[in-house]
């Protein structure tokens, strides 16, 4: 079974370009999470989808930030306009429905996607 | 509010020696805690979880972690190090079964020969 996959790997735009990153859950996964990690700093969540419903956009930085998860499959995540200080590593995961009775849905995380702003 | 607190930004230990990873949380109910692993050039896995039931969690490749709720702490050991060791672990809690993970900054374990 194919794990969490996202796109590109590595993208270098310069500051006030619009990047798209995408992420690919695990089939039939329910839940899709978005995390960025600064560099030299934590991970730190971004938002949750339930399906296609944010569920938890309350890490989401600012308004230039927009994820979509169009029809409750892969998700994209727009940065418009990028600035210097978004640049870090953003890793998607995702996790099977919350109705599947198990104490805990581990989530599963893609390779991530480095996004360098110059 | 969850916090959690990863002593240590590097550690160094020889190959074959006790491996041992301090995390400290904060949480206001139970949470669920986790050691995540991050090799060179690929994602995040877990290593282990505590979700609740018995408190010395075991893991993957040898690794364990106990939680003591009395230190607030869920360090993670491993007897003996192994080169393929190396790489960048996180601590992190959650409240919530499909809750927000919160990481902590994450601790490079290099080994020596």
């Amino acid at each position: 079974e194919a794990g969490v996959t996202q796109f590109p790997s590595h993208s270098v735009i310069e500051k006030g370009q619009t990047v798209t990153l995408r992420c690919d859950p695990i089939s039939g996964h329910d839940n899709l999470y978005w995390y960025r990690r600064v560099m030299g700093k934590e991970i730190k969540f971004l938002l949750h989808f339930v399906k296609e419903s944010k569920q938890d956009e309350s890490g989401m930085p600012n308004n230039r930030f927009l994820a979509e998860r169009t029809g409750g499959t892969y998700s994209t995540l727009k940065v418009q306009p990028a600035e210097l200080e978004d640049s870090g590593v953003y890793f998607c995961a995702s996790s099977q429905d919350w109705t599947s009775g198990s104490t805990y849905n581990e989530q599963f995380f893609g390779p991530g996607t480095r996004l360098t702003v110059l | 509010a969850q916090s959690v607190t990863q002593l240590g930004s590097h550690v160094s230990v020889s190959e074959g020696a006790l491996v041992l990873l301090r995390c400290n949380y904060s949480s206001s109910v139970p949470p669920y805690l986790f050691w995540y692993v991050q090799y060179p050039n690929q994602g995040l896995q877990l290593l282990l979880k505590y979700t609740s039931a018995a408190t010395l969690v075991k893991g993957i490749n040898g690794f364990e972690a106990e939680f003591k709720k009395s230190e607030t702490s869920f360090h993670l050991t491993k007897p003996s190090a192994h080169m393929s060791d190396a790489a960048e672990y996180f601590c992190a809690v959650s409240l919530n079964r499909d809750d927000k993970i919160i990481f902590g900054k994450g601790t490079r374990l290099h080994i020596l020969p």
